[in-house]
């Protein structure tokens, strides 16, 4: 299995809501990944687990809660979202996060839409 | 902190050669990698240079020149299907992740 499987692929969701985005990864990579990517622009990077263990936040907003239950699957947890939030959600996922090899596998994303 | 620059957009014709380059500015990194996007999908992994000079798969090719802070993704025999985004991306020295260019728009005309 050589794929990054994300769920759902599309969500619209209220301001009030709480939804969870899911990402489910079999290569046995210990690097796990969130991105964010709006229209025409490249992925931004949020979080970053390595090994089941959140490595970095990049100084995302509490509303975005992430969670690493095993070394296959990652969460976002989402609350309280604003408009400015609607984006493509990219999970990735690759062997290392300091090591040489250069590739990640991304996930297809879900398409938020925040209303 | 990483910056790479890469045209915004590039326009070619089906069957041509393109050259899409990259500038960056980074205190150590492993390598430069290269992703391509299509409208609506994922990223996708095309290629990675550790090392200075050409690596070769299939239609598409990519150079890294450590010295001069450059590479350049060279796409070959161009198809309409290769329209999409081409992102540039490095990891620096250290426990970092990749960090992306700000992509270039290819459009493939006939």
């Amino acid at each position: 299995d050589t794929e990054v499987t994300q769920t759902p692929k599309h969500l619209v969701m209220g301001m009030t809501n709480k939804k969870s985005l899911k990402c489910e990864q079999h290569m046995g990579h210990r690097a796990m990944y969130w991105y964010k990517q709006k229209a025409k622009k490249p992925p931004e990077l949020m979080f970053v687990y390595s090994y089941e263990k959140l490595s970095i936040n990049e100084s995302v907003p509490s509303r975005f809660s992430p969670e690493c239950p095993n070394s296959s699957l990652l969460n976002l947890h989402l609350h309280a979202l604003q408009p400015e939030d609607s984006a493509l959600y990219l999970c990735a996922s690759s062997h290392y996060t300091g090591q040489s090899s250069g590739g990640y596998t991304f996930g297809s994303g879900t398409r938020l839409t925040v209303v | 902190g990483q910056s790479l620059e890469q045209p915004s957009e590039v326009t070619a014709v089906e069957g041509a050669i393109v050259q899409i380059n990259c500038t960056y500015q980074t205190s150590g990194f492993y390598g430069l990698s290269w992703y391509q996007q299509h409208d609506g999908g994922a990223p996708t992994f095309l290629s990675y240079n550790a090392l200075d000079g050409l690596e070769e798969t299939g239609r598409f090719s990519s150079f890294l020149s450590r010295s001069d802070s450059y590479g350049y993704l060279l796409l070959q025999e161009l198809q309409m299907k290769d329209s999409a985004s081409y992102f540039c991306a490095v990891r620096a020295l250290g426990n970092t992740p990749l960090v992306f260019g700000k992509g270039t728009r290819l459009s493939v005309i006939a």
